[in-house]
């Protein structure tokens, strides 16, 4: 089972600012196949990037994503009032598939 | 636009079985080459991923749960279940369907108690 570590477990930021969230897997990926997701409280998980660094319909360029092998970035270059969330990468190319423990971006 | 709707009991005892059905809407279930997820996540916790199928009905289940899981596909209604045999308070949590990682239900709160 490839096993995802993330960092840091929260990200204290103010609107405006640049995140950047790191996923550590245990072992290479596979075709890059990493993805993020954003979950806001009481709702489902969002698709905001696949294989690494391809951005899912609809989602802003403000998000990027980058990555390969075993180390991979999830950037929010300039953080709008509704991306304060948690973050959560996931492995989808070795089953089982596996999400790391999340990042919380929370408001300083 | 495809939609996912997942339902079923919201309490189940102890030791008895778990079963959910997912609805998929706004396309068919076996067009195309997908998997078909059950994920889910314990109250305050991360998610964690219970199994797939493939639009050809091969399965492929979580370790830590295969000897409990079923997952199965009625195209003749668009949905795909989930069946949890021998629960447990662990097993309480909201429990999300999704198509591949990119469209995910609203989540249904299960909980296990007497």
């Amino acid at each position: 089972e490839i096993v995802l570590t993330q960092s840091p477990g929260t990200l204290s930021l103010s609107p405006g600012e640049r995140a950047t969230l790191s996923c550590r897997a245990s072992q290479s990926l596979s075709s890059s196949s990493l993805a993020w997701y954003q979950q806001q409280p009481g709702q489902a998980p969002r698709l905001l990037i696949y294989g690494a660094s391809s951005r899912a319909t609809g989602i802003p360029d403000r998000f990027s994503g980058s990555g390969s092998g075993t180390d991979f970035t999830l950037t929010i270059s300039r953080l709008e009032p509704e991306d304060f969330a948690v973050y959560y990468c996931q492995q989808y190319g070795s089953s089982p598939l596996t999400f790391g423990p999340g990042t919380k971006v929370d408001v300083k | 636009q495809v939609q996912l709707q997942e339902s079923g009991p919201g309490l189940v005892k102890p030791s008895q079985t778990l079963s959910l059905t997912c609805t998929v809407s706004g396309g068919s279930i076996s067009s195309g080459s997908y998997y078909w997820n059950w994920i889910r996540q314990p109250a305050g916790k991360g998610l964690e991923w219970i199994g797939r199928i493939y639009t050809s009905g091969s399965t492929d289940y979580n370790p830590s749960l295969k000897s409990r899981v079923t997952i199965s596909v009625d195209t003749s209604k668009n949905q795909f279940s989930l069946k949890l045999t021998s629960v447990t308070a662990a097993d309480t949590a909201v429990y999300y369907c999704a198509k591949r990682g990119e469209i995910w239900g609203q989540g249904t709160v299960v909980t296990v108690s007497s």
